[in-house]
């Protein structure tokens, strides 16, 4: 089952500019993941915050975390074309770090 | 370092059949994740392995297996395959226990598979 929902489910935008995704989760965590997949590939690790952090950067990415509401954000910065994926945010189950619950996916779609 | 390789990356198989997907581990890890993704439920946990072992299944029926080989490299198998077992089955690998939780799964291509 999914941990939570991705919001927007789809997000469209011009190259150059920011994209922030908002991911939402339902159980206590250890860290929240987020991964990038291209279209019908595997998935690509991106950052990953620890829930005793509340703001992790990493290039054009920067990952906010708010435990208290349960939530977290991915903004990607001056936006390419080459960034047009989905996105995933990630939760390890409590007990087994590889075992991974899902959000739904946020598609981006960077236009040239 | 070479990624993780699955083989082989399309399948397409009759309902009844059963059907074995591979998957290589980067060098030097030992666990093995495997997770099926379909438009309708998402992305979904499977079972993980660790030196030959089974650690953790998720939700599916006893028909999903799976084993790891001395070698790290691990097989899942699809028996008695139904419609709704078309999906893409993606495989993960991490250096495994004794590391944090706080390390990323690193993901194959996948295998699609499609069931007629």
């Amino acid at each position: 089952s999914q941990q939570g929902e991705e919001d927007p489910q789809a997000l469209s935008i011009q190259e150059g500019e920011n994209a922030t995704m908002n991911c939402s989760y339902k159980t206590s965590i250890n860290n929240l993941q987020w991964y990038r997949q291209n279209s019908g590939r595997g998935l690509v690790h991106l950052i990953l915050i620890r829930s005793n952090e509340r703001e992790k950067h990493s290039g054009r990415l920067r990952v906010t975390l708010d435990t208290s509401k349960k939530s977290s954000s991915l903004l990607i910065t001056a936006s390419r074309a080459a960034d047009t994926a989905s996105y995933f945010c990630a939760t390890p189950r409590v007990g087994s770090a590889r075992q991974l619950t899902f959000g739904s996916g946020t598609q981006l779609t960077v236009l040239p | 370092k070479a990624g993780v390789t699955q083989t082989p990356r399309y399948l397409i198989k009759t309902r009844g059949q059963q059907v074995t997907l591979s998957c290589s581990p980067i060098s030097g890890h030992r666990s093995v994740s495997w997770y099926q993704q379909t438009p309708g439920q998402g992305l979904q946990f499977l079972f993980e392995y660790f030196s030959e072992t089974q650690r953790n299944k998720g939700n599916f029926p006893g028909r999903f297996s799976g084993r790891q080989f001395s070698n790290s490299r691990s097989e899942m198998n699809v028996s008695t395959l139904e419609l709704g077992d078309s999906a893409l089955y993606l495989c993960a690998s991490s250096p495994g226990q004794g590391v944090t939780y706080n390390s990323p799964l690193h993901f194959g291509n996948g295998t699609r598979l499609t069931v007629t």
